[in-house]
């Protein structure tokens, strides 16, 4: 069974930092290019980052550039997603999920950017 | 960007009455690939989303069978020949053969 277990969220100021962690089981995670999609509270999906298998493409919302950074250690089964310079619109909870076309998903990882 | 428009946005049922959403893609999502890779996903009251539909028509595994997904060029159609109460939740379209991908507003299913 595919799991997918997001850490990582909390409260943060604006202007600060954050890691958000996915660990992956139930399938051969080095094999799939990962996604991090995030809804902001009772909004819709957004679609935020991808990685692809290897880890040496990468792309971003422009909402997100070169404010976020995503990584992925397969080594550790493990997806990572990088935030700088955190915003008030970045608030949302954070899904990781499988593959290029989205087929699981975790539980997700609130993130609060607040003063 | 692809823009995903769904309508209703909002779609009071009748438990064992069927219900159909639509979703218009601003241009036709198909890939250079040849593959149309429009997906629908629900997301249930308190839940993660949860793909329901890939390629416009293919259904996920252990997706009931009730639960169908039909379109081509831009428009397409997320069909539930009888609602069941499990059903109840939001609905959204999501394109992913053009860069960035791009979802739908979402479309609201509850019981009449």
């Amino acid at each position: 069974e595919v799991q997918l277990l997001e850490s990582g969220g909390g409260l943060v100021q604006p202007g600060g930092s954050l890691r958000l962690s996915c660990a992956a089981s139930g399938f051969t995670f080095r094999t799939y290019a990962m996604n991090w999609v995030r809804q902001a509270p009772g909004k819709g999906l957004e679609w935020v980052s991808v990685i692809s298998i290897g880890g040496s493409t990468t792309y971003s919302a422009d909402s997100v550039k070169g404010r976020f950074t995503i990584s992925r250690d397969d080594s550790k089964n493990t997806l990572f997603l990088q935030m700088n310079n955190l915003r008030g619109d970045d608030t949302a909870l954070y899904y990781c999920t499988k593959g290029d076309w989205l087929d699981s998903w975790g539980q997700g990882t609130l993130v609060t950017v607040s003063s | 960007d692809v823009v995903m428009t769904q309508s209703p946005l909002s779609l009071p049922v009748t438990l064992g009455q069927p219900a159909s959403i639509s979703c218009r893609s601003s241009q036709s999502p198909v890939h250079s690939d040849g593959n149309t890779y429009l997906n629908w996903f629900q997301q249930r009251p308190g839940q993660s989303p949860r793909r329901l539909i890939y390629k416009v028509s293919d259904r996920d595994s252990g997706v009931p069978d009730r639960f169908s997904g039909s379109g081509s060029g831009t428009d397409f159609t997320l069909k539930i020949s009888r609602v069941e109460a499990e059903d109840i939740g939001v609905y959204y379209c999501m394109q992913a053969s053009h860069w960035p991908p791009t979802f739908g507003q979402g479309t609201k299913v509850e019981i009449k």
